[in-house]
């Protein structure tokens, strides 16, 4: 079946470090990737997406890259702050089926 | 604020019970999904419909039902409930021309506590 494996959490970083969150899949087919974030208290947010291999997804300092080769799709920021405190899910979806599978989330949390 | 409402937003009650969750999509969109989220489960996909119709199925019990009106609100009816089924539950809609391609709108969920 499909499925999303995200690195073991909490991520505990200071102010202006770099962030790397790492995501990879199990997907029959082509899907997309698409990272999701969700702020203390609120549902989630679609962050970024990617469609195909080698596509670039980027928002708000964050980039991810669909890597077909090593079935990835890292989240990277260079210089987080307290406000990207937060839970990060990596997601695929696989259009044919539509249905979109999550990982388990990753807890971020930035320290001044 | 995504433009999907979620009622009630958080709810305590016993087991063996039953309760209703609520969900008003953002406006214009006609797919809704539901999603269950807990520790020990992560975030489950739980049922989608699309314009009425149930259109895909996840791990949904059977204890749980859904339906989307014809106004295209959408509820979530949780019966003989179990210490289990603590949870946040999502509700999130999308657009016909985004229903497949993964870019969801979620509300803020309701909680679920079963004592």
């Amino acid at each position: 079946g499909n499925s999303v494996t995200q690195m073991e959490g909490p991520v505990t970083l200071s102010e202006e470090a770099f962030l790397t969150i790492n995501c990879t899949y199990t997907a029959t087919g082509y899907p997309s990737l698409f990272w999701y974030v969700q702020y203390p208290g609120e549902g989630l947010q679609l962050l970024l997406k990617a469609t195909k291999a080698d596509d670039k997804g980027s928002n708000k300092g964050f980039e991810a890259t669909y890597r077909k080769e090593t079935t990835s799709f890292h989240l990277e920021k260079g210089s987080v702050q307290v406000s990207d405190s937060a839970v990060y899910f990596c997601a695929l979806i696989l259009t044919s089926y539509g249905k979109l599978t999550f990982g388990q989330g990753t807890i971020l949390t930035v320290h001044p | 604020d995504s433009g999907v409402t979620q009622t009630p937003k958080h709810l305590i009650t016993a087991t063996g019970q039953r309760v209703t969750l609520r969900c008003s999509p953002r406006s214009g969109d006609l797919s809704v999904y539901w999603y269950q989220q807990s520790l020990d489960q992560g975030l489950q996909f739980l049922i989608q419909y699309y314009n009425g119709e149930e259109r895909a199925k996840g791990n949904i019990l059977e204890r749980f039902s859904a339906q989307q009106f014809p106004d295209l609100h959408s509820e979530l009816n949780l019966s003989s409930l179990e210490l289990g089924d603590s949870a946040l539950y999502f509700c999130a809609s999308s657009s016909r021309l985004a229903a497949n391609t993964g870019e969801l709108f979620f509300g803020e969920g309701s909680r679920l506590t079963v004592l």
